[in-house]
């Protein structure tokens, strides 16, 4: 079946430490995103890539990276520099970024700082 | 600045009943408005996209409508069940060719929906 796979589904991460989460798709879609949900609020866009080999920043990229060197794969890299980076993150792909294309969206991996 | 506000915030209703759900929004120049569902701890799942020419559209026991010139939309779960109990989020696009950048979408805080027994 298609689809979109995170992992983990939760992660623990200690102070000062860099974690990457897993994304990948098998769904053929070009477009790639990343989003944090924080409790009573709404998507917020982190990164995102339209095609292999290339990312744009979302509107709250401080403190995390990407990379997209295969289609199917766009992990996200939550840095030692994101000061507050407890929370639940959704991957994403579409066909393209093109204005009639629909997310789908993956399982969510919740990062909680101990 | 583009916003996306629904409410109720959350709704509880016995299991068989209808419920309405509400958005509004600012975001211009519009492209198309999206209802998804997301159950507890899990991704959203699509339920409907409309385009600007769409007034209504259904999937199942889910009807969105969309009124353009208001900037508003509903989206109606008709015979609510058990699995109905979920956050639904309303999400809109503006015209990414009109300019601006990043993916165009602006989220809702979402409606958390209870259906009880």
């Amino acid at each position: 079946d298609g689809g979109i796979t995170q992992s983990p589904k939760y992660l623990f991460r200690k102070e000062g430490q860099n974690v990457t989460l897993s994304c990948e798709q098998n769904l053929n879609h070009d477009a790639m995103y990343w989003y944090r949900q924080d409790p009573g609020q709404g998507l917020r866009l982190i990164y995102y890539s339209q095609i292999v080999n290339d990312f744009q920043k979302g509107d709250i990229a401080e403190g995390y990276s990407v990379s997209r060197e295969k289609k199917e794969s766009f992990p996200l890299t939550v840095t030692s520099a994101q000061k507050n980076p407890t929370a639940f993150y959704l991957c994403a792909s579409s066909i393209s970024t093109g204005r009639g294309y629909g997310y789908t969206f993956g399982s969510g991996t919740r990062l909680t700082v101990v | 600045k583009n916003q996306v506000e629904q409410s109720p915030q959350s709704l509880i209703i016995l299991e068989g009943k209808n419920c309405t759900l509400q958005c509004n929004y600012t975001v211009s120049p519009f492209s198309n408005l999206r209802w998804y569902k997301q159950d507890t701890g899990r991704g959203p799942v699509s339920l409907t996209i409309m385009t600007f020419s769409e007034n209504t559209k259904s999937n199942g026991r889910y009807t969105a409508t969309l009124d353009a010139d208001t900037k508003q939309s509903s989206l109606h779960i008709t015979a609510s069940q058990l699995s109905d109990s979920a956050s639904y989020i309303c999400v809109v696009r503006r015209d990414l060719y009109s300019g601006g950048g990043a993916d165009g979408l602006t989220f809702g805080k979402g409606t958390h929906l209870i259906i009880q027994p």
